[in-house]
């Protein structure tokens, strides 16, 4: 049970080159996302799905596209690579439980894509 | 939206004294507190919640207080240990929502 995998750990990009950073996650969850972690601030939501075959945009979109391509999967990919995406990267999954009225969103996080766009 | 403000962003305490992290949000239907902790390296990891019905939770060294009037909660951590360090997050999310609203993180060093 390897929980959240993202791939690559590391990636040096140069300005307008494009990648996909991947993710899966074992743990039969409905909901993904991706964030970016920049110093001192925090965790900021890309995207998220919270089911297969759906997406929504985050609080920061912008320069950013999603792909779900089944359950497990959920894929983030920078068309155009600018340096202020230099950052690193999580993808989380969560399944939504809830207890009565009130709800727990836990998330599970993978370890993480440092992204250096030169 | 939810804005989540977390105070401070590094605190640096002595091994065996507490810690306090301070987290206020602005949407008063939030109703679910999680606290996320990130080791050096890795993911955040959650390490413990609470639901807007209870005002306290404990779990052995660690504690979150949640004062809804004031849209305030906290973390607090007695007789830290060198393992405590590491960033904390704490996030606010509503009833029947997909997403966590973070804030900013406090660095937490524990100097042996």
């Amino acid at each position: 049970n390897a929980g959240v995998t993202q791939t690559p750990k590391f990636q040096v990009l140069k300005t307008g080159q494009s990648m996909t950073l991947q993710c899966a996650q074992d743990m039969n969850h409905n909901s993904m996302y991706w964030y970016r972690q920049d110093p001192g601030m925090g965790l900021r939501l890309i995207y998220y799905s919270a089911s297969e075959g759906t997406t929504d945009k985050g609080e920061v979109p912008n320069g950013y596209n999603v792909s779900r391509l089944n359950k497990r999967e959920f894929s983030l990919r920078l068309e155009s690579a600018a340096p202020s995406q230099t950052s690193v990267y999580f993808c989380a999954s969560s399944d939504f439980w809830t207890g009565g009225r009130l709800a727990k969103n836990i998330q599970y996080f993978g370890a993480g894509t440092r992204l250096s766009v030169l | 939206g939810e804005n989540v403000e977390q105070h401070p962003s590094t605190l640096s305490v002595q091994e065996g004294d507490s810690a306090v992290i301070k987290c206020t949000y602005s949407d008063s239907a939030s109703n679910y507190f999680p606290w996320y902790k990130q080791e050096l390296g890795k993911g955040p990891q959650l390490i413990i919640d609470i639901r807007s019905n209870v005002g306290e939770k404990k779990d052995q060294r660690i504690a979150v207080t949640l004062n809804k009037t004031a849209k305030h909660f906290s973390l607090h951590i007695t007789e830290t240990q060198p393992e405590d360090s590491a960033v904390y997050f704490c996030a606010a999310s509503k009833a029947a929502g997909n997403k966590l609203t973070f804030g900013g993180g406090t660095r937490v060093l524990v100097k042996p």
